[in-house]
């Protein structure tokens, strides 16, 4: 399967643990995003890198929130002391450089609980 | 600030009809905009795209609209099958960035086939 890959698909934590995610894309995208969903609403947009550089961090929820791609393959996502409110979908895409308006490719999600 | 709606409510359409799915937006204006569906559980997967440029896209038995006068999309599905049961999202690439600044979606709307 050459889609997109994300680790693990469930996870349930306790009020106050760091979690982190796991992100693989398409091999040949340089482009990589992460996207927050909750139950009824559309994904929200929390960062994106191109290549291992991330250009676009304003999104992101706040300073417990944190992501990285370090060799521009796959990317992590950090929370730190998570909160009930971080329940939710974490989605992450990819798309290739080709221009403006590619589509994304998303991968099946992590589903966080925070208990 | 930045809006993007979908019929927030379910669609029930009967198989072999045609669905009409509307996307309003205001305070946007975007370079181009993009169709997703979602299946519970599962990430997004990209239907389709249009240019600000363009006033109609075809793919099979989808037609998309865009009219930036009115700030509206409509996407339609002809000779409906159950099979097209889901979520479908709108999501808009805004002018500056190159879409580079991810994806802005709207809630959805669900769609049901009925047989």
């Amino acid at each position: 399967d050459t889609g997109v890959s994300q680790d693990p698909r469930h996870k349930i934590t306790k009020r106050g643990q760091n979690v982190t995610f796991r992100c693989d894309p398409i091999s040949e995208h340089n482009r990589l995003y992460w996207y927050r969903q909750t139950l009824g609403q559309g994904p929200e947009f929390l960062t994106y890198f191109q290549n291992e550089a991330q250009l676009e961090k304003s999104r992101l929820l706040s300073d417990r929130f944190s992501a990285e791609r370090p060799k521009g393959s796959f990317s992590t996502l950090e929370i730190q002391r998570t909160e009930q409110g971080d329940s939710a979908m974490y989605l992450c895409a990819s798309s290739p450089w080709t221009g403006l308006g590619n589509e994304q490719f998303f991968g099946p999600g992590t589903r966080l609980t925070v208990l | 600030s930045q809006k993007i709606e979908q019929n927030s409510e379910a669609l029930n359409i009967q198989e072999g009809k045609t669905a009409t799915l509307t996307c309003n937006y205001t305070n946007y204006s975007p370079a181009y905009l993009q169709w997703y569906r979602q299946d519970p559980g599962r990430g997004p997967v990209f239907l389709l795209l249009i240019r600000e440029n363009e006033k109609e896209k075809r793919k099979e038995r989808l037609k998309v609209t865009f009219d930036t006068t009115l700030k509206q999309s409509l996407f339609h599905i002809t000779a409906s099958q159950p099979a097209d049961s889901a979520t479908y999202l709108c999501a808009l690439v805004r002018g500056s960035g190159g879409g580079a600044d991810g994806l802005t979606f709207g809630k959805g709307t669900h769609l049901i086939i009925q047989p």
